[in-house]
């Protein structure tokens, strides 16, 4: 079982402070690094994908990829109250499946 | 935009009843997947299928079993329904690609109740 941890949480944040979320993963031969967000009661949805070292930015929200020390970071600039969710990290097997991370949980409060 | 569809967005079932969930995906995707998600326990692989009438199985198999007749449908059986498999069901497709894997597309979930 690969394993892939995310910090707990649940994460506070005011309005307007950047969120940070970070994860953890044991396969060494991983290549493919997702951040889904999920809304209570709803399905996953894909943020953001990072395939190479380094960051990657798409708007509000940079993934910051570092593959020896074996790291992922999602950094969510001026939150907002509509970006409280749950956010799930996943990482690919060296057998091309996803595993996820358990989820951390961010509320933004206005 | 990719559409998973699952036929049903909640389901109340009894002990030992067959139960079936069915997903299908219009975006001609190879990969097929069905995952369950229980507090505290994240998203956890049950059964996964990469071509028509291929499986393979995941991290928790046991009492499930799919079907996958035709590339755009992938069915999760439950052969005899218990209350432990009580939980949030979804399905997800990607396309297949080389080292690196693509993003899945999730559906949007059936929550079935065993009772």
């Amino acid at each position: 079982q690969k394993e892939v941890e995310q910090n707990s949480g649940p994460l506070s944040v005011p309005e307007g402070a950047i969120a940070s979320l970070n994860c953890t993963y044991s396969d060494r031969g991983s290549q493919s690094f997702f951040w889904y967000r999920q809304y209570s009661g709803k399905s996953p949805e894909l943020i953001m994908f990072i395939y190479s070292n380094g960051d990657k930015e798409d708007g509000r929200f940079t993934a910051q990829l570092n593959k020896a020390s074996q790291y992922v970071s999602l950094l969510i600039r001026d939150s907002q109250p509509s970006d409280s969710a749950t956010y799930l990290c996943a990482v690919s097997s060296t057998l091309g499946r996803l595993y996820f991370g358990r989820g951390t949980q961010l509320t933004v409060w206005p | 935009d990719v559409k998973v569809t699952q036929s049903s967005r909640y389901l109340v079932k009894r002990t030992g009843e067959k139960v079936f969930l069915e997903c299908v995906q219009d975006m001609d995707h190879e990969n097929m997947f069905w995952y369950r998600q229980d507090p505290g326990l994240g998203l956890r692989l049950i059964y996964f299928s990469y071509d028509v009438k291929m499986k393979e199985k995941g991290d928790i198999p046991e009492g499930y079993s799919v079907s996958r007749e035709k590339k755009e449908r992938f069915s999760l059986i439950l052969e005899s329904a218990s209350t432990n498999q009580t939980s949030m069901y979804l399905c997800a497709s990607s396309i297949p690609t080389g080292v690196s894997i693509s993003p899945l597309h999730f559906g949007n979930g059936t929550r079935l109740t065993v009772t």
